[in-house]
């Protein structure tokens, strides 16, 4: 099995800020790699599929870079609504999902 | 616009079993793999089991395999999953999610709003 693991696991920032969010795999997963927003009772959103492609309607201060087994989301300036928890996901040997990254109102 | 809605949560007894059902709308339902995936009190995603279009290909994650079974029915647009010897820590939110592909497991571009399992006695 394919472990992802995300750092940091809280991220604490404000609004305007650039935010950086890591994922790496135990292992290469090329670029079948997904990352998505979940915001509290709500369900996931996707936000970046094959590492770099923004799905559809996501703004682009949203952005995805990496190959292999390391993998980051940046956020180029954070708005109110992106203080979520963020997950990654690959898709290269079934599917595993990381535990997450909460970014937080600092 | 595209629509799943998850049903079949409840509270149940540790060994008891459930039945989960993801109605779909607003896409061609059998061009599509569709998944289970959990959110316990606590953790993050977890992926549950996949299905294929034609239920050719499917799969579960470890901590399920055995016990829990997914299915479809193209013709209702729907999914399934027989969630049987219910543990404590099946307790979650089960999100039904479409992929991006037929065949094999990729990206989830729509989900449910989730329904609560509680497996407690």
């Amino acid at each position: 099995e394919i472990v992802l693991r995300q750092s940091p696991v809280t991220l604490s920032l404000s609004p305007g800020e650039r935010a950086t969010l890591s994922c790496r795999a135990s292992q290469s997963v090329s670029i079948c790699l997904a990352w998505y927003q979940q915001k509290p009772g709500q369900a996931p959103r996707l936000l970046m599929y094959g590492a770099s492609s923004r799905a559809n309607g996501i703004p682009a201060r949203f952005s995805g870079s990496g190959s292999g087994t390391d993998f980051t989301l940046t956020i180029s300036s954070l708005e109110p609504e992106d203080f979520a928890v963020y997950y990654c996901q690959q898709c290269s040997n079934s599917v595993t999902f990381a535990q997450g990254t909460k970014v937080e109102i600092k | 616009e595209v629509h799943l809605v998850e049903s079949g949560g409840d509270l149940v007894q540790p060994g008891r079993s459930l039945r989960l059902s993801c109605a779909t709308s607003g896409f061609t339902f059998d061009d599509y793999a569709m998944h289970w995936v959990r959110l316990a009190p606590g953790k993050g995603l977890e992926w549950v089991s996949g299905i294929s279009w034609n239920s050719g290909t499917i799969d579960y994650a470890d901590s399920v395999k055995g016990r829990f079974t997914i299915s479809r029915d193209n013709a209702k647009n729907s999914l399934y999953l027989q969630m049987n010897s219910l543990r404590a820590e099946d307790t979650a939110f089960y999100y039904c999610a479409k992929d991006t592909h037929s065949s094999y497991w990729y990206y989830f571009d729509y989900w449910g709003q989730g329904t609560l399992v509680t497996v407690s006695s």
